[in-house]
């Protein structure tokens, strides 16, 4: 059974620029959530992909925005990148279809700098 | 409002001690879960356990074991006689409504010295 996922692992941007972080659920798991990490603080929910469409938002602006490919895997895009969008971005994989109790299984994450 | 306090930042002892983590939740759900999650170095949150709401009963895994009590809205973490390799950013996270939204905490940084 593979694990979930992510790459690249590290990753510089410049502000403004546009950035993809991308995602390979774990073997089984139909569900996908992404969080962002700053440092020192709790992960802080992002949004979450169940059958291809975006189900639940945290507190995050429109540039941030995703996909889930038929394969259950997702994509991460955030235009305009600012000075504060660096953090590392986890993404987490679950079965779904018995509730949400599920636990999730991250990934190693994605440490994303903006200079 | 839905939220999950740590209280302690950071903990320090000496490999071979007992220590605790604190974890306070606040939800209006009568049907929630809680999960602890391990963060090492390397920032892959690994998975420790998973409580619902309805099950109070205390969890032992090896040297570790898990307290939840619903009348204090806690769910403490306790590893018994630490280890080095036990050092890492630990988290508490809560899970509730119908939503796979996970609200953590700001995690304990444990430190066990050799």
């Amino acid at each position: 059974e593979t694990g979930v996922t992510q790459s690249p692992t590290h990753l510089i941007k410049t502000r403004g620029q546009q950035v993809t972080l991308r995602c390979s659920s774990q073997s089984g798991h139909n569900t996908v959530s992404w969080y962002q990490q700053a440092l020192g603080q709790g992960p802080q929910f992002i949004f979450q992909y169940y059958r291809e469409e975006e189900n639940g938002r945290g507190n995050f602006p429109p540039r941030f925005s995703g996909l889930q490919f038929p394969n259950y895997s997702s994509e991460l895009n955030v235009n305009a990148l600012e000075l504060d969008d660096s953090a590392l971005y986890l993404c987490a994989s679950s079965r779904s279809g018995q509730g949400w109790a599920t636990e999730a299984f991250f990934g190693q994450g994605t440490r994303l700098t903006v200079v | 409002a839905q939220k999950v306090t740590q209280a302690q930042t950071e903990i320090s002892v000496v490999e071979k001690e007992d220590v605790t983590l604190d974890c306070v939740y606040e939800t209006r759900d009568t049907t929630y879960y809680l999960f602890w999650y391990k963060q090492p170095p390397s920032g892959e949150l690994v998975f420790l356990i998973r409580r619902n709401s309805f099950d109070e009963q205390n969890e032992i895994s090896g040297r570790y074991s898990w307290n939840f009590q619903k009348s204090t809205s806690s769910f403490n973490f306790t590893i018994t006689a630490s280890q080095v390799v036990d050092s890492a950013v630990y988290f508490c996270a809560l899970k509730s409504g119908n939503t796979g939204k996970l609200i953590f905490g700001q995690g304990t940084t444990l430190q066990v010295k050799p």
